[in-house]
């Protein structure tokens, strides 16, 4: 089975930009969620996605938004780019909502 | 007060010693639980999950759980160099997809 994938694995913008990230689950998996991942405030969660609907939003601002789309693959967006947006973006899968969750390799998102 | 609580270390074990990470949480209506290790530069990967007080053991580790006192712990036994990473405890609290993460504890483990 394939795991999770993200793309694209690096990227680089430019302050004011926005930005689209994408996440494929794990085959079967229906709940999608989205990690923030910086030195100094570690895992954060963003969202949560299941069966198209966003369950689950952690404190982060209006710029932040995701989606999810009917064959569980989902989407987040940044908009007007911050340097402190900054960090490691992580996807993970869940099968169930025990919350046994897969991670995929990240998009390190770097803002100049 | 964080929501998940985990000792930052650096954690400095000899080479077959048995490693002791710790994690304490606030939400005592939380279910679920989970122990990830995070090798530099790598995702989180999954080592353990647990959900009833006690203890749950998977080769070299060893959760336990323990509710009325809000606290989880990983053991490794026979630690290896390649243990070596840092060791995340994470907290599901309402048993959605939704995670709260300690922010982890490194394990450097000297050959």
């Amino acid at each position: 089975k394939a795991g999770v994938t993200q793309t694209p694995r690096y990227l680089i913008k430019t302050r004011g930009q926005q930005v689209t990230l994408s996440c494929s689950p794990i085959s079967g998996h229906r709940s999608v969620s989205w990690y923030q991942q910086t030195p100094g405030q570690g895992l954060q969660f963003l969202f949560e996605y299941f069966s198209e609907t966003q369950r689950n939003k952690g404190n982060f601002p209006g710029r932040f938004s995701g989606r999810q789309f009917s064959n569980s693959r989902s989407e987040m967006n940044v908009s007007t780019l911050e340097l402190g947006d900054s960090a490691l973006y992580l996807c993970a899968s869940s099968f169930d909502t025990r919350g046994i969750a897969f991670f995929g390799q990240g998009t390190r998102l770097t803002v100049v | 007060q964080k929501e998940v609580e985990q000792n930052s270390g650096p954690l400095s074990v000899p080479e077959g010693a048995i490693a002791s990470l710790n994690c304490t949480y606030s939400d005592r209506g939380s279910q679920s639980f989970f122990w990830y290790r995070q090798y530099s530069g790598k995702s989180p990967e999954l080592i353990m999950s647990i959900y009833s007080n006690g203890d749950k053991e998977d080769g070299r580790f060893t959760a336990q759980l323990n509710k009325a006192s809000q606290y989880v712990s990983l053991l490794i036994r026979d630690s290896q160099p390649s243990d070596s990473a840092t060791y995340l405890c994470a907290v599901n609290p309402s048993n959605t997809g939704k995670l709260i993460f300690g922010q982890g504890t490194t394990l450097q483990v000297k050959p």
